[in-house]
C-alpha cells in the first residue's frame, strides 16, 4: 500500500509557465515532506522541504504548498524552464521513525520550449 | 564539497559471486543510507547508519550486508544475491541530526545474472 502517491506519472508544460506537480499522502504520522529532483543517470538532488507546522515554503522558483487535513502537498515552478525536465519525487518522514523516508513514484516533468 | 560518490558506477555479478559496492562523503555528515531504485519505482530504504551505528534495517535479506569503517565510508557486501535483485543502489548522507536535507551519490546500476 503507497502511502505517498503522485497519481501524475508525467506533465508537459510550456516554457516560462507554472508547473504544478502533486503528492498525496495518507499516513498521518508523517511531519516533514521533501521534494527531490532527479536527472536520468543521477541521484534524486535535494529541492525543497516543509514541515508540518508550516502551509508554504518558498524558495527562489519553487514554492511548496501544505494541506495537511487534505493530506496533500504540491510544488508550484515559476517560470518553469527547460532545464527543470526531469522526474520529480516527493518523500515523507514520519515523526516517531528518524530517518525513515518514503518516497513517491515520481512524477516526470517535461518543459517544452 | 557537497558530493557523495559511489564506486563502481556499473557493476554485472554471478549468483554465486561476493562483491561489495562503495560510498564515501566528506561533508562531515553523521548520517548515511542505502536505497535500493527498481526502474519507474521510487528509491526504497534498506539501511541507515547514525553516527556509524546501524540505525535501521528495513528487513532487507541478508545476502545484502552493510558496514560503516568510519563516518565518510558506507559499503554494501553483497553475497549468493538474486537476479530480482538488480537495479540502482543508491547511497545518501544527511548531517544526521534534525536536518533532513539527504545528498545522494549517482548511484550503482547492479545487474545479477
Amino acid at each position: 500500500d503507497q502511502q505517498v502517491k503522485q497519481n501524475s506519472p508525467s506533465l508537459s508544460v510550456q516554457e516560462g509557465r507554472i508547473s504544478i506537480l502533486n503528492c498525496d499522502y495518507t499516513n498521518s504520522m508523517f511531519d516533514y515532506f521533501l521534494w527531490y529532483k532527479k536527472y536520468p543517470a543521477e541521484g534524486p538532488t535535494f529541492l525543497i522541504s516543509i514541515s508540518s507546522i508550516k502551509d508554504k515554503n518558498e524558495d527562489g522558483r519553487f514554492t511548496v504548498f501544505l494541506n495537511k487535513s487534505a493530506k496533500h502537498l504540491s510544488l508550484h515552478i515559476v517560470p518553469s524552464q527547460p532545464g527543470d525536465s526531469a522526474v520529480y519525487f516527493c518523500a515523507a518522514r514520519p515523526w516517531n521513525y528518524g530517518q525513515n523516508f518514503v518516497f513517491g513514484p515520481g512524477t516526470r516533468l517535461s518543459v517544452l520550449p | 564539497d557537497t558530493e557523495v560518490t559511489q564506486t563502481p558506477k556499473h557493476l554485472v555479478m554471478g549468483m554465486t559471486n561476493k562483491k561489495s559496492l562503495k560510498c564515501e562523503q566528506h561533508m562531515g555528515h553523521r548520517a548515511m543510507y542505502w536505497y535500493k531504485q527498481k526502474a519507474k519505482k521510487p528509491p526504497e530504504l534498506m539501511f541507515v547508519y547514525s553516527y556509524e551505528k546501524l540505525s535501521i534495517n528495513e528487513s532487507v535479506p541478508s545476502r545484502f550486508s552493510p558496514e560503516c569503517p568510519n563516518s565518510s565510508l558506507l559499503n554494501l557486501h553483497l553475497h549468493a544475491l538474486q537476479p530480482e535483485d538488480s537495479a540502482l543502489y543508491l547511497c545518501a548522507s544527511s548531517r544526521g541530526d534534525y536536518s533532513y536535507e539527504q545528498y545522494f551519490g549517482p548511484g550503482t546500476r547492479l545487474t545479477v545474472t
